[in-house]
């Protein structure tokens, strides 16, 4: 089984509005960590937002928020405002207990429409 | 800023050449790793150090080995390429703490004919 899906092959927004790109994950771990990077044409990986298995509150960082629902094995990233530079492939990521190492997923690709 | 650079961003090798990628961290990070990236198949771990002179294997090692003699230096090596090694390869460092994001390269696209 995947460690990591990411099912959505293309997703489009228009310029101001708020995208949700999905993620779900499979663990048997009760640590766990998941990590979002952009990844835009030029190629270098942006890490953007982390949610720890423990943590609580879901991860915002600026205009990037987790919604991660644990029981669900979700951790979807919601971008809001979207702006024409957010076009690029997201990667939603894994971390298993105290391992460094990450599982990525597929990858989803962004287009924003202005 | 972490920094972490490759030593060319484009590259086109022959087959059966031997292919030397290069590394370098700046942040004094323990770990480093090199994946390899293919459309539709996200990233996968190539090799994982955790330490001057110490290696992993990851989930595609096959073809490919590394080095690690200094703490700022993973270099990864293809003995002797292959048409199907034709790929994006991405280096990252990371400190030993698992939070710890990973830091990337800028990626070196990697041609073999």
């Amino acid at each position: 089984a995947q460690k990591i899906t990411q099912t959505q092959p293309g997703m489009f927004v228009q310029e101001k509005e708020a995208v949700t790109l999905d993620c779900t994950y499979d663990t048997s771990d009760q640590s766990y960590g998941l990590f979002w990077y952009k990844q835009p044409s030029s190629g270098e990986m942006i890490f953007l937002i982390y949610q720890g298995s423990y943590d609580e509150q879901n991860a915002t960082e600026g205009r990037y928020s987790l919604n991660f629902q644990k029981a669900r094995k979700s951790a979807n990233l919601v971008i809001s405002a979207s702006q024409l530079g957010d076009s690029a492939m997201y990667f939603c990521a894994m971390r298993e207990g105290l391992n460094s190492k990450l599982t990525f997923g597929k990858g989803i690709t962004l287009s924003v429409r202005p | 800023d972490v920094k972490v650079t490759q030593s060319s961003r484009y590259l086109v090798k022959r087959t059966g050449e031997k292919v030397f990628l290069e590394c370098v961290q700046d942040m004094d990070h323990e770990n480093m790793f090199w994946y390899r990236q293919d459309p539709g198949l996200g990233l996968r771990l190539i090799y994982f150090s955790y330490d001057v002179k110490m290696k992993e294997k990851g989930d595609i090692p096959e073809g490919y080995s590394v080095s690690r003699e200094k703490k700022e230096r993973f270099s990864l090596i293809l003995e002797s390429a292959s048409t199907n090694q034709t790929s994006m390869y991405l280096c990252a460092s990371s400190r030993r703490t698992s939070e710890e994001t990973q830091y990337f390269g800028p990626g070196t696209r990697l041609l073999v004919l």
